[in-house]
């Protein structure tokens, strides 16, 4: 079964300030992975997908930028963080050819001030 | 209208109860459903796939699918206080992996 480790755990950054969330894979290769963002009340909100290294599709327009340099690596980036920024963020993997929906890290608090 | 529509809740209900929560849904490309459980904090789990009409069963869970409706149902029987989190339906097409989510319905379950 897959396994998905994104860190860290809890991030207070002020306004403008960079940003690198990490998150990594273990227990399949070539998977799909995304990046999805929860505010309050507004469920999940899709940001990036990547179907392969060096592959990015992206769903929303925005001041973050994603990265897929390994298969099972993908990090969300920002140079410079809005208020607007804050939230939860989360990681998730599907492995191609399984139908059994994804795994999701345990997520970032982002809070930016 | 939104693919996926989800009562978001808050639903409070006794120890003990049989709670109910569904979403329907627009598209009828959609082929799988799933249910994932999010605790305050963490991450959402998968707790209920099925990709067919009716009834799966899995201890206290019970996911209902009706394709013709494009309506399903999550029941959890014997309600417990550690139930209590966010419940989020996902489905998704045949031949694709993106899921399309409902904005979740928290639930608590009073002792």
């Amino acid at each position: 079964s897959q396994t998905i480790h994104q860190w860290p755990a809890t991030l207070v950054q002020p306004v403008g300030s960079p940003l690198s969330l990490e998150c990594t894979v273990e227990g399949t290769s070539n998977p799909n992975l995304y990046w999805y963002r929860q505010a309050a009340g507004r469920g999940l909100q899709l940001l990036f997908y990547s179907v392969g290294i060096g592959q990015i599709s992206s769903e929303v327009p925005q001041n973050l930028s994603a990265s897929r340099p390994q298969d099972r690596q993908f990090i969300l980036s920002s140079k410079k963080l809005l208020l607007s920024d804050s939230g939860f963020y989360l990681c998730a993997s599907v492995t191609a050819g399984l139908n059994y929906g994804y795994t999701f890290g345990s997520g970032t608090r982002l809070t930016v001030v | 209208q939104k693919e996926v529509e989800q009562d978001p809740g808050p639903l409070s209900v006794p120890e003990g109860a049989i709670v109910s929560l569904n979403c329907t849904y627009s598209n009828s490309a959609f082929q799988y459903f799933m249910w994932y459980r999010q605790y305050s904090r963490k991450g959402p789990e998968l707790l209920m796939y099925t990709y067919s009409s009716g009834n799966k069963e899995d201890g206290r869970f019970t996911a209902q699918v009706d394709k013709s409706s494009k309506y399903i149902s999550l029941f959890i029987r014997d309600s417990q206080p550690s139930d209590s989190a966010t419940y989020l339906c996902a489905m998704k097409g045949a031949g694709s992996y993106q899921l399309t989510f409902g904005k979740g319905t928290k639930l608590s379950v009073i002792p």
